[in-house]
């Protein structure tokens, strides 16, 4: 059982498109994140949601909207793609907002837009 | 601008020898610390963390160890092992964790040679 999954593993597409990435835990968890991991290998916290309640929004442009319509389930939504876009995405989860609470990641959405 | 800095981008050790990994913060608000772990095509996982008011926390054959004046930590594996062999995050978080916001640096390739 993958305690943290993410849909699609790889995504490639053209500028200018609109694509989503999902992410579903089964663990029970409050607390969801989107991380980007670019080309040098920051690995940047972009959202986090608590109860399906924005937490964290890391000035991440207006394209990138997440989407939780329950507990279990954090959505990322990219409108009109740019090739800066393109890297890996992680979610993760927790169980709950504190630091103590371990984060559970995903195994990431390679995304390469041409 | 790089608040947790891992300097060295890869390392290579024997098996059974000590892995020193090495990890440098500039945000003196930082008061937790955490590794993980990430082999390819996976997600990050969580290894060890240390609470800023200790200087060392140990399990099994990981040993974190922190130096807040140097605001500097280093991750100790011994004896090393084949299976060691990952990409080492080091993470930090500020405010008490009360956000869960976690600043990554951008990763050490451990490499044990069996």
């Amino acid at each position: 059982d993958t305690a943290v999954s993410q849909t699609p593993k790889y995504l490639v597409t053209q500028m200018g498109n609109d694509k989503s990435i999902k992410c579903e835990q089964n663990l029970g968890h409050d607390t969801m994140y989107w991380y980007k991991q670019d080309s040098k290998k920051f690995l940047k916290i972009m959202f986090s949601y608590n109860n399906k309640e924005l937490i964290i929004n890391e000035t991440v442009p207006n394209r990138f909207s997440p989407k939780s319509p329950d507990k279990a389930h954090l959505n990322l939504h990219i409108n009109s793609l740019e090739l800066g876009d393109s890297a890996v995405y992680f979610c993760a989860s927790s169980q709950g907002l504190s630091t103590l609470h371990e984060q559970y990641f995903g195994p990431g959405t390679r995304l390469t837009v041409t | 601008d790089q608040q947790v800095k891992q300097n060295s981008p890869s390392l290579s050790v024997q098996e059974g020898r000590i892995s020193i990994l090495n990890c440098d913060y500039t945000n003196s608000m930082f008061d937790y610390f955490l590794w993980y772990k990430k082999y390819p095509a996976e997600g990050p996982t969580f290894l060890i963390s240390i609470s800023s008011i200790k200087d060392k926390n140990e399990d099994g054959r990981f040993t974190v160890f922190l130096n807040k004046s140097a605001k500097h930590l280093s991750l100790h594996i011994v004896p090393s092992q084949p299976g060691d062999s990952a990409v080492y995050f080091c993470a930090a978080s500020a405010e008490g964790g009360a956000t869960n916001k976690l600043i990554f640096g951008t990763g050490t390739l451990l490499a044990v040679q069996p």
